[in-house]
């Protein structure tokens, strides 16, 4: 079945420094959603990308959607204590959304 | 309402019990989607309505369990006979519809409901 693979698995930074991760499959993806997920709450929207080299920006966050339709990668700028939590990418096919397994990103003060 | 409400939020269950979960999405919204995310992993599809019609429900592990949404709004996921495995968080999430001329629309999440089988 269609899987999403994510790297890192966890990253640990400074404070203020920047981040970058990514999202790659085997198969293609019309859609690709970035979620961020916190301790005990359901994953909650931060982006999404409905067009083949599509790059869009939310305050600090970037993320683009990949030329070949098979991978999408996010960035986070200047990180802050709050930017902790669990990222995961979704692909859309057919009707539904596939999910990675995420990153956990942890920032030092 | 201004966001999917799952109920409840933390449920323990003795092996062998039977649970149900409840998931109220957004007023209006067509596409209600059941996943489930086991501890450190991302989120599993199991069933997906479009209004009443349950389109697809390959995701769902055995047939202990069964989800409804009679009234294309609020949603039921039951699970029969628990066993230790099915320990997890089951997350609803609603969409207003599945498809725009942009692409398909976006997943709104709930904060789960956090299953424990003893």
């Amino acid at each position: 079945g269609q899987q999403l693979n994510q790297s890192p698995q966890s990253m640990f930074i400074q404070e203020g420094e920047d981040v970058s991760m990514n999202c790659t499959s085997s198969s293609i993806f019309n859609t690709w959603l970035w979620y961020k997920q916190e301790p005990g709450e359901g994953p909650v929207l931060l982006i999404a990308l409905y067009k083949a080299g599509e790059l869009t920006s939310n305050g600090r966050l970037t993320a683009q959607f990949g030329i070949t339709r098979k991978d999408s990668f996010l960035n986070i700028s200047a990180s802050i204590p709050s930017d902790v939590g669990i990222y995961f990418c979704a692909g859309n096919y057919g009707q539904n959304f596939v999910f990675g397994p995420g990153t956990r990103l942890s920032v030092l003060p | 309402g201004a966001g999917v409400s799952q109920s409840p939020r933390y449920k323990v269950a003795k092996r062998g019990q039977d649970v149900a979960l409840r998931c109220d999405p957004i007023s209006g919204h067509v596409s209600l989607f059941w996943y489930q995310q086991a501890l450190g992993q991302g989120p599993e599809f199991l069933t997906y309505f479009q209004n009443e019609a349950q389109l697809d429900k390959s995701g769902l592990p055995s047939d202990r369990f069964f989800a409804e949404r009679p009234e294309g709004s609020v949603s039921t996921l039951k699970i029969q006979r628990t066993q230790q495995e099915d320990s997890a968080v089951y997350l609803c999430a609603s969409s207003l519809v599945v498809r725009t001329a942009s692409g398909a629309n976006v997943l709104t999440f709930g904060a789960g409901s956090r299953l424990t089988v003893l």
